[in-house]
């Protein structure tokens, strides 16, 4: 069976820029999360979409970054005028069930994001 | 915040040997501990989710400890191989809630 899938794979963009990343779930996984992963870093948390709910955004790092999952399934983390600090793996994983303090997050291989 | 911590940062093993690294957080409000392992250019892979204290969970050659009462767990690796070669992550979900808080990781090197 499938896995998470992301892409791009690796994006670069030019300071400024706008950049949209996609994350496909494992079919039928209700929870959705977003990780980043800086240089030297362990992933660390952005977002959680319960279907299409987004129930938790508080490790976005700033209002340049945005995500939806509009029908429970793909997801998008879109990122505004882009800078360097962004530079980073983002990490996409899902999760079968609601409650996931338990259960396995699956994660996808992630989108290396360049800002030159 | 919750801070999960991991050592050491790197190794570098010969194959064959066995190896063993920490994974440390605040034991209070425990609700549970995974390992992933992340090759390079592939996707995190989850090793274990473990939830009870004393608990000792073991896939193949790779097998891990947990000791809720004072904040740490250990993963243990028998007989690495060149194919062990990865980063080892430990994460634990924060205050009750779904997101996970990652440690930075361990870089595993097996050499032949």
């Amino acid at each position: 069976g499938a896995g998470v899938s992301q892409s791009p794979r690796y994006k670069v963009a030019k300071r400024g820029q706008d950049v949209a990343l996609r994350c496909d779930p494992i079919s039928g996984h209700v929870s959705l999360f977003w990780y980043q992963q800086a240089l030297g870093q362990g992933p660390e948390f952005l977002t959680y979409f319960q279907n299409e709910a987004q129930l938790d955004k508080s490790g976005l790092p700033s209002d340049r970054f945005f995500a939806e999952r509009p029908e429970g399934s793909v997801s998008t983390l879109k990122i505004q005028r882009t800078q360097q600090e962004d530079s980073a793996v983002y990490l996409c994983a899902s999760s079968l069930r609601r409650e996931s303090s338990y259960n396995e997050q699956f994660f996808g291989p992630g989108t290396r994001l360049t800002v030159l | 915040i919750l801070n999960v911590e991991q050592s050491p940062q790197s190794l570098h093993v010969q194959e064959g040997d066995s190896t063993n690294f920490t994974c440390s957080f605040p034991s209070s409000n425990f609700y549970a501990l995974h390992w992933y392992r992340w090759e390079t250019a592939k996707s995190p892979e989850a090793l274990f989710v473990m939830t009870l204290n004393g608990d000792e969970k073991k896939k193949g050659r790779i097998s891990a400890t947990l000791n809720t009462k004072e904040g740490y767990s250990y993963l243990y690796i028998k007989g690495s191989q060149p194919e062990d070669s990865a980063t080892y992550l430990c994460a634990s979900p924060t205050g009750g809630g779904n997101k996970l808080t990652f440690g930075t990781g361990t870089q595993l090197k097996v050499e032949l």
